[in-house]
């Protein structure tokens, strides 16, 4: 399966405390999206990268937040002291590839990991 | 900036009957549109997109949409429902630039579709 995955699904952790999630976009795509799905709502965008290059961050990415791209390939997200309202599922995408497709914005989805704070 | 309303959060539809997920969007300028299915515990699969040309764009699964410019909709349609429709669809939005690239992609509430047996 050359599809993005995520790891962990699933993950459970108590207030207070930092996670890391990681994402695996499709290996030829140079752009990689993070967005975050709470229940009843549509993904709400997070952040995104240019190969290693973070373009753009929502409001939404609070200081508690890091995400990083290192070498233009995975990307991990980290939410440090967790509250309760970062229970969500976490989405990441990617996009692209060696040529600009005009107008080409199809986003593959990863599985999401769902977070819950306890 | 645009935004995106779906107003029906769900809709109950016979199986084999016919059905219209309708989706509204404001945009300033010209824009892209597509139109996402989520699967329980999954992440988004693209059904269909609107980039240019035909205003009627099929997708798969034997979903259509059409674009309409005046009345500033995009509502997804399909002539005979399965049960394994049974999911949460999502309307999304993005603008149409001249140049390829990084478009932000916005999205809706998503309407769920449940196919009655």
């Amino acid at each position: 399966d050359t599809g993005v995955s995520q790891d962990p699904r699933h993950k459970i952790t108590k207030r207070g405390q930092n996670v890391t999630f990681r994402c695996d976009p499709i290996s030829e795509h140079n752009r990689l999206y993070w967005y975050r799905q709470t229940l009843g709502q549509g993904p709400e965008f997070l952040t995104y990268f240019q190969n290693e290059a973070q373009l753009e961050k929502s409001r939404l990415l609070s200081d508690r937040f890091s995400a990083e791209r290192p070498k233009g390939s995975f990307s991990t997200l980290e939410i440090q002291r967790t509250e309760q309202g970062d229970s969500a599922m976490y989405l990441c995408a990617s996009s692209g590839g060696d040529r600009l497709s005009i107008g080409d914005n199809e986003q593959f989805f990863g599985p999401g990991t769902r977070l819950t704070v306890l | 900036a645009q935004s995106v309303t779906q107003l029906d959060s769900q809709v109950p539809v016979f199986e084999e009957a016919p059905v219209e997920l309708r989706c509204n969007y404001s945009s300033s300028v010209s824009v892209y549109l597509f139109w996402y299915v989520q699967y329980p515990n999954q992440g988004l699969q693209l059904l269909l997109k609107y980039l240019s040309g035909s205003t009627l764009v099929k997708g798969i699964n034997g979903f259509e949409a059409e674009f309409n410019k005046s009345q500033t909709s995009f509502h997804l349609r399909k002539p005979s429902v399965h049960i394994s429709d049974t999911a949460e669809y999502f309307c999304a939005v993005s603008l149409s630039l001249s140049f390829g690239g990084y478009q932000k992609v916005t999205f809706g509430t998503g309407t769920k579709l449940q196919v009655i047996p």
